[in-house]
């Protein structure tokens, strides 16, 4: 497979389960990144890993817990959701120049739609 | 907190040229200017980057003024599949370091008629 893949594609959870999200990406990039899409909300950015290190946490609730084991894959593991956390949850990767110019143009994977009830 | 501020939505005619601006008070010395494109259900998709003046590809232009405080996405002849969000995305210097802190814009819909 090439570019960025996720799964699964459609989730269904109550507030009581344990799910993982998973993101894969086959470009060789060192940054990674969750991004939240509510209806008619900008995204908003959650996670952001470069070369496996957390950077950036974004005020996420304690509920959301990523884990970035090597520069390719991606998790995002959730526990104990609430109805407002459904939502399309996106993953990212980019590569890092580290020239001093941030460069943004990151690939996006199609998302997770998760809905809680 | 920087922020950026684009129109919530757009129509145009197929074959017209549209014109898409950006307002970014706060970007930063070393960041660039990014536009995506999302069509509903999907992740945003990269159309072009520029630092200033203009860029242009096969997808659209990039015009950047000498401030750098605003940009305009220009898609020459669209079509009905050009129909979606188009967001800027800017670096927020408030936060600085390595990796700014990633703002994308409210987004435009664009709404493509025959």
């Amino acid at each position: 497979e090439t570019g960025v893949t996720q799964t699964p594609r459609h989730l269904v959870m109550g507030m009581t389960n344990k799910k993982s999200l998973k993101c894969e990406q086959h470009l060789g990039h060192n940054a990674m990144y969750w991004y939240k899409q509510s209806a008619k909300k900008p995204l908003e950015l959650m996670f952001v890993y470069n070369f496996k290190e957390q950077t950036e946490n974004n005020s996420v609730p304690s509920r959301f817990s990523p884990e970035c084991p090597n520069s390719s894959h991606l998790f995002l593991h959730l526990h104990t959701l609430q109805p407002e956390d459904s939502a399309l949850y996106l993953c990212a990767s980019s590569q890092d120049s580290n020239t001093g110019t941030t460069s943004y143009e990151q690939y996006f994977g199609p998302g997770t739609r998760l809905t809680v009830t | 907190l920087a922020k950026t501020t684009q129109p919530i939505s757009m129509d145009s005619y197929e074959g017209q040229e549209v014109n898409i601006t950006c307002s970014h008070n706060n970007i930063a010395t070393n960041d660039y200017i990014t536009w995506y494109q999302q069509f509903p259900s999907q992740g945003p998709r990269f159309i072009i980057q520029g630092y200033k003046t203009k860029v242009t590809n096969e997808v659209a232009s990039l015009f950047i003024p000498a401030d750098r405080k605003s940009s305009t996405l220009s898609l020459p002849r669209v079509s009905l599949s050009d129909t979606a969000v188009y967001y800027c995305l800017v670096g927020d210097p408030v936060y600085g370091g390595a990796t700014n802190k990633l703002i994308f814009g409210t987004g435009t819909l664009l709404a493509v008629q025959p």
